[in-house]
Formats: structure tokens, sequence, C-alpha cells
């Protein structure tokens, strides 16, 4: 089965500054991948990021990038020059690939606040 | 571009009462799954559809079952509503050709059982 821990409820940074939200998995799967989401307080889940099992370099998305560490089993994202409208809150997601992609395994996420 | 439409936004229903979500996919996306999401918890996975097909499904009961149409929009049903089935269903869309591309998901539907 696969988990996903994102162990900081909340996080507050400084506007402009960089921020990292931590994400761990354990999977016994030989190959998944790895997303980050933001929700707002709207509701609607925005994709932000993804990271292969097997890519070898870190995913990076505008201000956005994911430092996966493979052996440590987490998938942090960074978030750089934080703006007000990236307070939401943040999930990191699991899901299989190949023929049996469906279900994606979601954190309890993290709140951020970027105060100005 | 539509993105992913829930509808209604906002249910009230009664313990016991049955209840129909709908959502309409992204444009030229062929795959709908379906996110029951707790207040201040992560969404957990109810069922994935492809082909008119429930294609994968996460440990919810048999009270929960949904459907595709041939347009690829789709239903959740919720039959005999229970006061723990409150929260935001999240309907999400995706190409399953492209398994590694994220979800585009809609608004939710807030459901309160009272």
């Amino acid at each position: 089965a696969q988990k996903i821990t994102q162990t900081q409820p909340g996080m507050f940074v400084q506007e402009k500054e960089a921020v990292t939200l931590d994400c761990t998995y354990d999977t016994s799967d030989p190959s998944y991948g790895l997303f980050w989401y933001k929700q707002p307080s709207s509701g609607e889940m925005i994709f932000l990021i993804y990271q292969g099992s097997y890519d070898q370099q870190n995913a990076t998305e505008g201000r956005y990038s994911l430092n996966f560490q493979k052996a440590r089993k987490s998938a942090n994202l960074v978030i750089s020059a934080s703006q007000l409208g990236d307070s939401a809150m943040y999930f990191c997601a699991m899901r299989e690939v190949g023929h049996n992609a469906g279900k994606s395994t979601f954190g309890d996420g993290t709140t951020l606040t970027v105060k100005p | 571009d539509a993105g992913v439409t829930q509808s209604p936004t906002h249910l009230i229903k009664t313990r016991g009462q049955q209840v129909t979500l709908r959502c309409s996919p992204k444009s030229g996306h062929d795959t709908v799954s379906w996110y029951q999401q707790a207040l201040g918890q992560g969404p957990q996975f109810i069922f994935q559809y492809y082909e008119e097909e429930e294609r994968q499904r996460g440990n919810f009961p048999d009270r929960f079952s949904g459907h595709q149409y041939p347009n690829y929009s789709s239903e959740l049903n919720v039959n005999a509503l229970l006061l723990g089935d409150s929260a935001l269903y999240l309907c999400a869309s995706s190409l399953v050709v492209l398994p590694n591309y994220g979800y585009t998901f809609g608004s939710g539907t807030r459901l309160t059982v009272v």
C-alpha cells in the first residue's frame, strides 16, 4: 500500500522568500509518480509539478521545484520567491504508473501562509 | 477551454437519502476519478472510470457507485447517506495515455448530511 506523510500542518513564509514543504512516501512499487497540488480556499486542486521515480533530474516548473531523494523516499516541494497568492493548502500525492495507473494517494496537506 | 465542471456546488441531504453528483471532464480527457475530502484531510480515492467501466476502486462501501457516459461525463451516487459522508467530493479528469500528468480537478461538491 502506498502512503504519503506530510509532517508540517502549517508553515509561514515571508513574501519573496523561499519555502520548503516536506513530503515523505512509502511504497513497494518500483515505478511510481509523485505530484504536488495546490488547493486555495476555493477548493479546486491545482496540479503544480510531477516527478517520476526513474527521473534522474529534479523536476522544475517556474517557481516550483521538487527535491527528490529516492533513497530517503522524500519529495519536498520548494517554492522560490513566495507571493501572497501562494497562500493555500499544498498536497503531496503518489500514483502508480503503467496500466494500473489510477488511484492517487494524498497526504493530509500543509497550509502555507505567505506574510507581506 | 472549460476545465472540469461539477454540479451542484453545494448540497444538503438527510440521513438515509440518496444523492447524485455530476462531473463533466476537461475537453479531450477520457478518464474520470472521484475523491472524497473530509475537512482538514487529504482527498481519498473513491473510484476511477474509463471507457464507461470502473477501472479501479478505493476502500469505499458499495453504497458508493458511479457511472461514465459515452461523452466521458460521470456521476457519483451515494445511497443510504450517513453523517460521515459529509465532505467535499472532487472529480478529477485525465488522459489514460498520459498517466504521468497531473489531474485536472473540479471545484467540488460540498455535501452536508444532517
